[in-house]
């Protein structure tokens, strides 16, 4: 099985502020590894995804996240963030040895300020 | 651009009741889930359905719950006798068939049903 942790419930910035949300995993097989965004009152989008290749993954909105095998991390990023990225960003992994079961975060609650 | 829909979008119902969720996932996936997240907690693995079969199932599915695809474009989880603690999101999701590969590995998921057992 994996988990997955997100250190941070709740991340404050102000617009246009660089972000970083952490994620780190574990898992005792290989892993692809997810990004969803949840805005209010609607569903889970998914942001980005790494299945293989460049450890470097852009995703939809400017974000982007690196996928970091030692040390088991799959941060997520935006070098300027707008007042409509204030939503609940949720990190996700799924295993080699079974990826239609996806394990979840708690989420990272990002309030963008003006 | 194709999604997926769920039914209703916020239920209130009386511990004991019979509760049944509704969804339609995107018309050419093959593999169907339910999720659920507390308020405050994790997006947790209900269920997963493909073939009309349950694929894999969590410990908190137990007998109180039950997926069905009635037709060709429904799937529901029914909660036979809801008690409190079943109060939460419950999210549908659907992917392609996994023999195609992991190019996508993407879950699509609805928008959500919320459950409040009083």
């Amino acid at each position: 099985a994996q988990s997955v942790t997100q250190l941070d419930s709740q991340v404050p910035v102000f617009e246009e502020a660089p972000v970083e949300l952490r994620c780190n995993y574990s898992s005792s097989v290989s892993v692809y590894l997810f990004w969803y965004v949840q805005y209010p009152n609607q569903g889970l989008q998914l942001l980005l995804k790494y299945l293989s290749g460049s450890t470097l993954v852009k995703g939809i909105n400017g974000f982007e996240a690196e996928f970091n095998k030692s040390q088991t991390s799959f941060h997520l990023r935006k070098p300027s963030v707008h007042i409509s990225d204030t939503a609940e960003y949720f990190c996700a992994v799924s295993g080699f040895d079974n990826f239609n079961k996806f394990y979840f975060g708690s989420g990272t609650k990002l309030n963008v300020k003006p | 651009e194709p999604e997926v829909t769920q039914t209703p979008s916020h239920q209130v119902t009386q511990m004991g009741q019979e509760v049944i969720l509704r969804c339609v996932p995107i018309s050419n996936h093959l593999y169907f889930y339910w999720y659920r997240q507390i308020l405050g907690q994790k997006v947790e693995f209900l269920v997963s359905f493909y073939n009309n079969e349950i694929s894999e199932k969590s410990e908190i599915f137990d007998d109180q719950f039950s997926v069905e695809r009635p037709d060709g474009s429904n799937f529901t989880l029914k909660i036979r006798s809801t008690k409190l603690e079943d109060s939460a999101m419950y999210f549908c999701a659907s992917s392609e068939a996994w023999w195609r590969g992991p190019n996508t590995g993407e879950l699509f998921f609805g928008e959500g049903s919320r459950l409040t057992v009083l």
